[in-house]
């Protein structure tokens, strides 16, 4: 594909809800990631996945979230239980591996 | 730790040279250096490597200090397109896993 690609682009919640995010990486790129973003923040490393490994997840705020990777191309993040301090961008972004990393336009989260 | 970038924010008239500052606490394996327009996805600048060159185009150049642990985002002749947030992110262990600093913040004005 052009570019790094999520679904849906917003998505308001209401708090104890469960979402599902999703992410189409590049066509071809080995390694995956997703960010969580504040407002006014830098992007916050979640998790890594390289192929359909789950190499890192050491960013999940806590076990109501979750990603898989199932075929080692498309993504979803899952979050459990949705809690309004769960409101924030959710950012993919994948690469060939060891080069830079293109960025998914995200998601916005917001639990009401 | 987060790196720290400086400054947090700049505003400069259009043609004017900006430095912006990513300082670490750790060793570091690489810096990217990416701008995030509001409501954007983050873009991709440069990356530079331990023990690599600085790196460049014609008027975004980026150094990497690997003793100092610092990085540096030079933008010369600075053009409206340029304005936007900042941030470097630091590879510690070579294994692609980014952390991204506290931001800086650019507007540049005609």
């Amino acid at each position: 594909g052009a570019g790094v690609s999520q679904s849906p682009r917003y998505k308001v919640a209401k708090r104890g809800q469960d979402v599902a995010l999703r992410c189409d990486p590049i066509s071809g790129h080995v390694s995956l990631f997703w960010y969580q973003q504040a407002l006014g923040q830098g992007p916050e490393f979640l998790t890594y996945f390289q192929n359909e490994a789950q190499l890192d997840k050491s960013g999940l705020p806590s076990d109501r979230f979750f990603a898989e990777r199932p075929e080692g191309s498309v993504s979803t993040l899952k979050i459990q239980r949705t809690q309004q301090e769960d409101s924030a961008v959710y950012l993919c972004a994948s690469s060939s591996g060891f080069e830079r990393q293109f960025f998914g336009p995200g998601t916005r989260l917001t639990v009401l | 730790q987060q790196p720290v970038q400086s400054p947090q924010a700049v505003i400069l008239r259009e043609g004017e040279d900006a430095v912006i500052n990513c300082s670490s606490s750790k060793a570091l394996y690489s810096v990217h250096w990416y701008r995030q327009k509001h409501g954007e996805a983050p873009v991709f600048l440069m990356i530079l490597l331990k023990g690599g060159e600085q790196k460049g185009h014609e008027k975004i150049s980026a150094s990497f200090n690997e003793k100092k642990q610092q990085s540096s985002l030079y933008l010369t002749a600075s053009q409206l397109s340029y304005s936007g947030t900042y941030f470097c992110g630091t590879d510690d262990f070579g294994n692609e896993k980014l952390t991204f600093g506290t931001g800086t913040r650019l507007t540049i004005i005609p």
